[in-house]
């Protein structure tokens, strides 16, 4: 069965410093792999996905993933974060029947000053 | 208007009552979820349903029902609520797409609390 595994529960930044939060997953066919966002009091929107060819992903708000088939990894990264990039990110991969989303555990970024 | 509407936003309410969170859609997808959330732990699926006649239990049914009652309406009832399912809970909705290949659309969540 599928799983996700997201490395770190909480990631502290300083604003305009890059980040890159990790994401590690388990399947043994090929699935399709997703990142949300969360903001406070709010629901989960879409920051990218990958279904199949280029192995780099870009999404919105300029954050980035790369999907590593070999080390079944599927980080996302920014270049320079933001103070308005404070959320909790979640990390989420296709069942293998097509059926549902496996969701990580989250990462609560916090970004300061 | 937001394209996944969930309803309450918030309730309180004492264990033992039946409570219902309803979703409804405006972006016409046939598949809707619904979750819960619980800090520490992600999204948690309880029930999908792919078209009306359509319902299936996700990881963590126990204590919940749902109903389908058009292509844009999924509720969920709690019929004797606990403390324990006290969270934060989500509607979503996807187009079938093959294979688990198209997104979610997430509505912003009903708050319950139970006393």
């Amino acid at each position: 069965a599928q799983s996700v595994t997201q490395l770190d529960s909480q990631v502290p930044v300083f604003e305009e410093a890059p980040v890159e939060l990790r994401c590690n997953y388990s399947s043994s066919v090929s699935v399709y792999l997703f990142w949300y966002v969360q903001y406070p009091n709010q629901g989960l929107q879409l920051l990218l996905k990958y279904l199949s060819g280029s192995t780099l992903v870009k999404g919105i708000n300029g954050f980035e993933a790369e999907f590593n088939k070999s080390q079944t990894s599927f980080h996302l990264r920014k270049p320079s974060v933001h103070i308005s990039d404070t959320a909790e990110y979640f990390c989420a991969v296709s069942n293998q029947a097509g059926t549902a989303l496996i969701f990580g555990k989250g990462t609560t970024l916090s970004v300061s000053s | 208007d937001a394209d996944v509407t969930q309803t309450p936003r918030n309730r309180i309410t004492k264990t033992g009552k039946r409570i219902m969170l309803e979703c409804s859609q405006t972006k016409g997808h046939d598949r809707m979820y619904w979750y819960r959330q619980d800090p520490g732990l992600g999204l948690r699926l309880i029930y999908y349903s792919f078209d009306v006649k359509d319902i299936n239990k996700g990881e963590i049914s126990d204590g919940y029902s749902v109903s389908r009652q058009a292509q844009a309406k999924f509720s969920l009832s709690l019929e004797s609520a606990i403390p324990n399912q006290t969270a934060l809970y989500f509607c979503a909705t996807s187009d079938p797409g093959t294979g688990g290949n198209q997104p979610q659309h997430f509505g912003d969540g009903t708050r319950l609390s139970i006393l």
